[in-house]
């Protein structure tokens, strides 16, 4: 069984830009979630989609940031424009049940310079 | 505000000595308590977990972690280190809608 894949699994893109992370879940996990790991910090969450709908958005940091999954399969993470404080590692999971372990991507690092 | 702690940035043990990674957290009701691991390059990996029942959870590689709810720890552990033990540790803990709130990240190195 193929895990949480996640592309790319590094971006370095210039300010002012814009970046699209990708996710791939586990087949047939309605739960998809992302995570970000700016250096030095905590993960934190992002946003929680359970099929196609967004559950909680409420870490998104900004109007920067949108994320999709369209027919509540694989997911995508839109950043633009960027800025330097965006620069960390974005993970992705996903689990069937809500209060289960959540099985991770490897994630994506991006680099705004 | 609900958090879960890691106080240690970094642990150094010995190899085949045993090894503790300390996590302390301040959650409401029932904690669900949850320990991953990143080796270098790798994603997150899930290594146990407590949902209820037994205060000593078992978990993949030989670790196992210890739930004490009057401390409110969940500290884990592993008898005898290996050197690819070395790895960055994760204690979380699941809170409202289901979102995990995170350590700090405990970085272990296992010292030949």
């Amino acid at each position: 069984e193929a895990g949480v894949t996640q592309f790319p699994s590094h971006s370095v893109i210039e300010k002012g830009q814009t970046v699209t992370l990708r996710c791939d879940p586990i087949s047939g996990h309605d739960n998809l979630y992302w995570y970000r790991r700016v250096m030095g910090k905590e993960i934190k969450f992002l946003l929680h989609f359970v099929k196609e709908s967004k559950q909680d958005e409420s870490g998104m940091p900004n109007n920067r940031f949108l994320a999709e999954r369209t027919g509540g399969t694989y997911s995508t993470l839109k950043v633009q424009p960027a800025e330097l404080e965006d620069s960390g590692v974005y993970f992705c999971a996903s689990n069937q049940q809500e209060n289960t372990e959540a099985f991770f991507g490897q994630g994506t690092r991006l680099t705004v310079v | 505000a609900q958090s879960v702690a890691q106080p240690e940035d970094q642990v150094n043990v010995a190899e085949g000595n045993p090894l503790t990674v300390k996590c302390t957290y301040s959650v409401s009701g029932n904690p669900y308590l949850f320990w991953y691991v990143q080796y270098p390059n790798r994603g997150l990996q899930f290594l146990l977990k407590y949902i209820t029942g037994d205060n000593l959870v078992k978990g993949s590689y030989g670790f196992e972690a210890e739930f004490n709810k009057s401390q409110t720890s969940f500290h884990l552990k592993k008898p005898s280190a290996l050197v690819s033990d070395s790895a960055l540790y994760f204690c979380a803990a699941p809170v409202s809608n289901r979102k995990l709130i995170w350590g700090l990240g405990t970085s272990l190195a296992v010292n030949p």
